[in-house]
């Protein structure tokens, strides 16, 4: 079955370093592949999407994520993390019939 | 982009109550979804559609059933709520032949 992976539960990171957030599918055919990101209260918001193409895609907000095959692989990076970029990011794969699987996502903390 | 509203964002319900969650966009094709999300399980995937009385079992459909009699509103609907369906709950629709996907803001489900 189609599956994601975040192995990071929480990562604490501080503001103005750079950021990478893990993720890795398991789908059999050629993915679209999927960050959001969730704040405290609120609904999902698109971050970027990867369908085909440059395997570096860039996002909103200065973000960019990286389409690895070989590694089944899209983690999701930032070069310079903003005290507002703390929220929770899932990754996301599209299994067919538009439906998608979340990873349990990845909740950021920014210290100061 | 597809508007998606959900019509509450908190709603808080007895036991045994049955419980309608609405959603509409503003679009008249085109996949509607349902994802429940829960900490540390990410959103898992209820029910979805791609017209109009029609459906389809997602992930965990047990307890839950949903009726699309017109193409811009998909309701999800609890027949007897329970405490294990406290939660929230977040329906999305797809445009563009799925690269495009648009979440409501959520609705804040407590059964009590």
């Amino acid at each position: 079955a189609q599956s994601v992976t975040q192995p990071d539960i929480h990562i604490t990171v501080s503001e103005g370093a750079s950021l990478e957030l893990r993720c890795n599918y398991s789908y059999g055919a050629t993915p679209y592949l999927f960050w959001y990101v969730q704040s405290p209260g609120q609904g999902l918001q698109l971050l970027l999407k990867y369908f085909s193409g440059d395997t570096l895609v860039q996002g909103i907000k200065g973000f960019e994520a990286e389409f690895k095959r070989s590694q089944s692989s899209f983690n999701l990076r930032k070069p310079s993390v903003h005290w507002s970029d703390a929220a929770e990011y899932f990754c996301a794969v599209n299994t067919g019939f538009q439906k998608l699987v979340f990873g349990t996502g990845t909740r950021l903390l920014v210290s100061p | 982009d597809v508007k998606v509203t959900q019509s509450s964002r908190y709603l808080v319900k007895r036991t045994g109550e049955k419980v309608f969650l609405e959603c509409v966009q503003d679009m008249d094709h085109e996949n509607m979804f349902w994802y429940r999300q829960d900490p540390g399980l990410g959103l898992r995937l209820i029910y979805f559609s791609y017209d109009v009385k029609m459906k389809e079992k997602g992930d965990i459909p047990e307890g839950y059933s949903v009726s699309r009699e017109k193409k811009e509103r998909f309701s999800l609907i609890l027949e007897s709520a329970s405490t294990n369906q406290t939660s929230m709950y977040l329906c999305a629709g797809t445009w563009r032949g799925g690269r495009g996907y648009t979440f409501g803001s959520g609705t804040r489900l407590t059964v009590v």
